[in-house]
């Protein structure tokens, strides 16, 4: 079956850590994102990615770092200069111009 | 700077009976728009679109009306049922020249309640 895997479902990070978040789809699609939700706001991108070993920031990207080094994984690392990194994140990917396939996302939590 | 906007957080509506879900945009450039259905704890699921060629599009029970000169859109659900109950968001999309991919823009979410 063709998607999108995010992994873990939920994170727990303490102050001041790193942490990636994994997004892996087997749908060969070229695009990828990733996106933030909080209550309130919706959905926000965070960078993207249109092909492979190129990505680009998004509205939000500051205390965010991505890699497309394979065309099926797009990895998130949350650093430590994210200021309020405790939210759900969303990964997506797109193959036609229109319409993303999203995966079940990753719940942060900083503790 | 919210250029998709969902004014309304919430709506609660009767089973049977029927849900309006709005929402504004205010870049003329944009001309693809979708709707997509959010459960707790997963990734939003894909419902319906509508191309700004047309005015209306129609999926069962879902509906979605296109008003160009007043920026507007909305989701019609007739009849209303409580499984359709989750967070929609509604989102818009630019032309995508070449092969750069049109990324969506997203609204902050209508959050819709149906009571049995």
């Amino acid at each position: 079956d063709g998607g999108i895997t995010q992994s873990p479902k939920y994170l727990f990070r303490k102050e001041g850590q790193n942490v990636t978040l994994s997004c892996e789809q087997n749908l060969n699609h070229d695009a990828m994102y990733w996106y933030r939700q909080d209550p309130g706001q919706g959905l926000r991108l965070i960078y993207y990615s249109q092909i492979v070993n190129d990505f680009q920031k998004g509205d939000i990207a500051e205390g965010y770092s991505v890699s497309r080094e394979k065309k099926e994984s797009f990895p998130l690392t949350v650093t430590s200069a994210q200021k309020n990194p405790t939210a759900f994140y969303l990964c997506a990917s797109q193959d036609s111009l229109y319409g993303y396939t999203f995966g079940s996302g990753t719940r942060l939590t900083v503790v | 700077d919210q250029q998709v906007k969902q004014n309304s957080p919430s709506l609660s509506v009767q089973e049977g009976r029927i849900s309006i879900l709005n929402c504004d945009y205010t870049n003329s450039m944009f001309d693809y728009f979708l709707w997509y259905k959010k459960y707790p704890a997963e990734g939003p699921t894909f419902l319906i679109s509508i191309s700004s060629i047309k005015d209306k599009n129609e999926d069962g029970r879902f509906t979605v009306f296109l008003n160009k000169s007043a920026k507007h859109l909305s989701l019609h659900i007739v009849p209303s049922q409580p499984g359709d109950s989750a967070v929609y968001f509604c989102a818009a999309s630019m032309p995508a020249g070449g092969t750069s991919y049109g990324k969506l823009t997203f609204g902050q979410g209508t959050i819709l309640t149906v009571h049995p």
